[in-house]
Parts: structure tokens; C-alpha cells; sequence
């Protein structure tokens, strides 16, 4: 069966512009987390969906950070605004109901460099 | 809060040999641990879990990972390397309070012939 998938693999962009990074969750996963890989910071939760709940979005790193999940299904993660800081692998999770001892199995990621 | 040590940037061992991995955690409540493995320009790749029930918990490639409450350590382990499990390797911990997982700092583990 067909993993995580995320798109695109690699993005490249100017400080100051606007980004979309989108990911497809495993069929029947109804938990979705988006986790962001830097050097620095290393593996940090950004946010999780959960069916129709309300996000967590305790992990966004600032107001030019969002994201939205759509039918229950794909998520896209906007950061607005671009900064240098920015630069990190984006990585996609799902789970099958988001409680808390089930595995979350990761997406490829998306590799984002602001220039 | 909910925090992962792996004190070890980087393990060396031979191929053939015993290998371990260090992992220590910190939480308030139950503990739900996870061990990933991340080879290059991937994502992570699930190895095992510990929820609850018998201690030594075995996963994927042959790897086996121990709970030890009185420790709060949740170490990785094989009994023989292969060089083809260099990679990077993330423990991770989950309880009642959170929706996220908290990674470790990573190791890289580096096999060699």
C-alpha cells in the first residue's frame, strides 16, 4: 500500500516569498502531524490534525507559519513570508486514529532552502 | 515536559559485532517510546515501539530495544551489525499530555567492514 507521500521533494526560494508544501496521508489515517528537521533545532513538532477537532498548532513557530487539512485528507503547510531560517526539511506524519501509543509513519519530507 | 537524550552523537562498531544505542527520556506520566531510523535523503522508517507489557520489545531488521523504568532508558540494540544499517537513528517519546512525539537529538551509527 502506498506510504506518505509529500510533494515537492525539494523547493527552492527567495526570502520573502510565500511557500506551499502539501502531504498525503496514509487512506484511513485520520491523525496528521507535520514535524520540521533542522541542523540546529533537530526534530520539532509544528502541527496535528485530528479528524474534525481543532489543530494543535502549539509547535508553529510564528504567525507566518500555517496550515490546513482538507475532507479529512491532504494538508498543506503555508509559510508566508519566507526567511533564511526557515531552511529545513518539512516532514509529514500519519496515524490511524492519533491516540497516543500508535506509530506515526513519516513522509519522505520536503527539503525547503530560502535564499 | 516531555524530553529524549541520546548522549552519543555517534556510535562506531564493527560489522559483526554488538551494537548499542543510547537513549534516556523524561516524562510526567506513562511512557510510549519509538525508535526511527533515517538513512539519507529519507524519511523516517519505523523499528519498534515500546506501549507496555514485556520489557524487551523486538522490532524491525533485527533490532531489539529494552525498557528499564527505574533507568528511564529505552536502549537499541543488535546482536550483529551490518554495514548496511549506518544510518541515523532517532528515539522518541509520547505520553497522555501531548499529541506530538519528542525526538532525541539523533546518532549516527556507522558500521564498518
Amino acid at each position: 500500500g502506498a506510504g506518505v507521500s509529500q510533494s515537492p521533494s525539494n523547493k527552492v526560494t527567495e526570502k520573502g516569498k510565500d511557500v506551499e508544501l502539501r502531504c498525503d496521508p496514509i487512506s484511513g489515517h485520520t491523525a496528521l502531524y507535520w514535524y520540521r528537521q533542522s541542523l540546529g533545532q533537530g526534530l520539532e513538532f509544528l502541527i496535528y490534525f485530528q479528524g474534525n477537532s481543532a489543530p494543535d498548532k502549539s509547535g508553529l513557530p510564528s504567525d507566518r507559519f500555517s496550515a490546513e487539512r482538507t475532507g479529512g485528507s491532504v494538508s498543506t503547510l503555508t509559510i508566508q513570508r519566507t526567511q533564511q531560517e526557515d531552511s529545513a526539511v518539512y516532514l509529514c506524519a500519519s496515524s490511524l486514529g492519533g491516540l497516543v501509543g500508535e506509530t506515526q509513519y513519516f513522509g519522505p519530507g520536503t527539503r525547503l532552502l530560502v535564499l | 515536559a516531555q524530553s529524549v537524550a541520546q548522549p552519543e552523537d555517534q556510535v562506531n562498531v564493527a560489522e559483526g559485532n554488538p551494537l548499542t544505542v543510547k537513549c534516556t527520556y523524561s516524562v510526567s506520566g506513562n511512557p510510549y517510546l519509538f525508535w526511527y531510523v533515517q538513512y539519507p535523503n529519507r524519511g523516517l522508517q519505523f523499528l519498534l515501539k515500546y506501549i507496555t507489557g514485556d520489557n524487551l520489545v523486538k522490532g524491525s531488521y533485527g533490532f531489539e530495544a529494552e525498557f528499564n523504568k527505574s533507568q528511564t532508558s529505552f536502549h537499541l540494540k543488535k546482536p550483529s551489525a551490518l554495514v548496511s544499517d549506518s544510518a541515523l537513528y532517532f528515539c522518541a517519546v509520547r505520553d497522555n499530555a501531548g499529541n506530538m512525539l519528542t525526538f532525541g537529538g539523533g546518532t549516527r551509527l556507522m558500521v564498518k567492514p
